[in-house]
């Protein structure tokens, strides 16, 4: 198992900019994922995107994985007040790989 | 989306006492649940992973005895805290499993030791 590393740490936008914050790891990896985590709650799964991929969408959500570089970025296209969250990757090396988590990135949208 | 319900979301108990925390998957068969914990700002902390039928494995320096986990069927496994103290005062989230390394994650309960 690895852990990604996210960058920024904290991330505070107007609402309806767009948010982009970044995935750094260290391994070759099968699928990388990114989740959402609202203050006080689980997890929320937002977007796989496997290796041989190098751009997904999913609604406002945008992501790439640039497996050269061992990164990947999430961008949130018009941001919302309730995007506010903690961001996380995961890469994520095999099948049966545990997943362990960064510190995240914590967005903060201001209204 | 498959779905994780965790109960109960919220527990209060005195020192000394036992908690525990059940982790079900509604709607598909989990063959390996995860239990996470979390200090406030902080980032999740694997535990173990819990595998249906057989013993769970824990992450190095989480006590075994002091955590139980219990994963007796494919659709549930449980956390027990044994003898909390406050310092065990954390929010646990569990996940399971489902298709190639995706996770999905139960509500988290918020156990607090008085």
């Amino acid at each position: 198992s690895q852990q990604g590393e996210e960058d920024p740490q904290a991330l505070s936008i107007q609402e309806g900019e767009n948010a982009t914050m970044n995935c750094s790891y260290k391994t070759s990896i099968n699928n990388l994922q990114w989740y959402r985590q609202n203050s006080g709650r689980g997890l929320v799964h937002l977007i796989l995107i496997r290796s041989n991929e190098r751009e997904k969408h999913s609604g406002r959500l945008r992501v790439t994985l640039d497996t050269s570089k061992k990164s990947s970025s999430l961008l949130i296209t018009a941001s919302r007040a309730a995007d506010t969250a903690s961001y996380f990757c995961a890469p994520v090396m095999n099948r049966d790989d545990k997943i362990i988590f960064g510190k995240g990135t914590r967005l903060h949208i201001l209204p | 989306g498959a779905v994780v319900s965790q109960h109960p979301s919220r527990v209060i108990c005195k020192s000394g006492t036992s908690v525990k925390i059940e982790c079900r998957s509604l709607d598909f068969q989990a063959t390996t649940m995860f239990w996470y914990r979390q200090f406030p700002k902080q980032s999740l902390m694997l535990m173990a992973t819990s595998n249906e039928g057989s013993k769970a494995t824990y992450e190095q320096g989480v006590e075994k005895d002091k955590f139980l986990i219990n994963h007796a069927s494919l659709t549930l496994s449980t956390l027990t805290v044994t003898s909390a103290h406050p310092e065990d005062s954390s929010f646990y989230i569990c996940s399971a499993s489902f298709g190639p390394g995706e996770l999905f994650f139960g509500e988290g309960s918020r156990l607090t030791v008085l």
